[in-house]
């Protein structure tokens, strides 16, 4: 079981550049999970898609941030343009049978866009 | 009101004492409640997870739910240093679909 795995460990960029955070949940896992974490406001959730389909997304900050699931074994979050108060560290998670099932974090991507 | 609200702490207790950890939630009509743990620089892990009310125990570690007073509390029994990390509490909320985290609380277990 090689776990989630996200790309990359850590993103440095220039404030208005796009950004692509890759995420691969564990296999047989139907639900996937986006969450960012800060200083100020700890642990968001940002989408969270069941069997590749986005179910709730109310926590998107804004249109510049977009979130794809192709298929069940790849994820995207692309932030377009990034902006400073963007740099946060940001978890992919997935779990067997949704939220009520224990969450398989990845290693998360640190962002720093200056 | 924050939806789950946790001491940031930190808490610091001595070497084989007993941890007492602390979250209360807002939504009265939550159903699911999470445990995890987060060392410095890496991700959350999950410790226990608790739906119904009354204690629930895995080891050194028991989680206690109270629905009519809205709280859920992780103890850790013989605390050890590795137990020293931030712990987070985690909750499905009614209409909710993911979970809602608090701001965790940090322990630090001394020698």
């Amino acid at each position: 079981d090689a776990g989630v795995i996200q790309s990359p460990r850590h993103e440095v960029t220039e404030m208005g550049q796009e950004v692509t955070l890759r995420c691969k949940p564990i296999s047989g896992h139907n639900s996937l999970f986006w969450y960012r974490q800060t200083m100020m406001r700890g642990l968001e959730l940002l989408i969270y898609f069941n069997n590749n389909v986005p179910i709730d997304d109310s926590g998107m900050p804004e249109d510049r941030f977009s979130a794809k699931m192709p298929n069940a074994s790849f994820s995207t979050l692309k932030i377009q343009p990034s902006e400073p108060r963007d740099s946060a560290v940001y978890f992919c998670a997935s779990s067997p049978f949704g939220p009520n099932s224990p969450l398989h974090f990845g290693n998360g991507t640190r962002l720093t866009v200056t | 009101q924050k939806e789950v609200e946790q001491n940031s702490g930190p808490l610091s207790v001595p070497e084989g004492a007993i941890a007492s950890l602390n979250c209360t939630y807002s939504d009265r009509g939550s159903q699911s409640f999470f445990w995890y743990r987060q060392y410095s620089g890496k991700s959350p892990e999950l410790i226990m997870f608790i739906y119904s009310n009354g204690d629930k125990e895995d080891g050194r570690f028991t989680a206690q739910l109270n629905k009519a007073s809205q709280y859920v509390s992780l103890l850790i029994r013989d605390s050890q240093p590795s137990d020293s990390a931030t712990y987070l509490c985690a909750v499905i909320g009614t209409g909710r679909r993911a979970l809602t985290f608090g701001s965790g609380t940090r322990l630090q277990v001394q020698p």
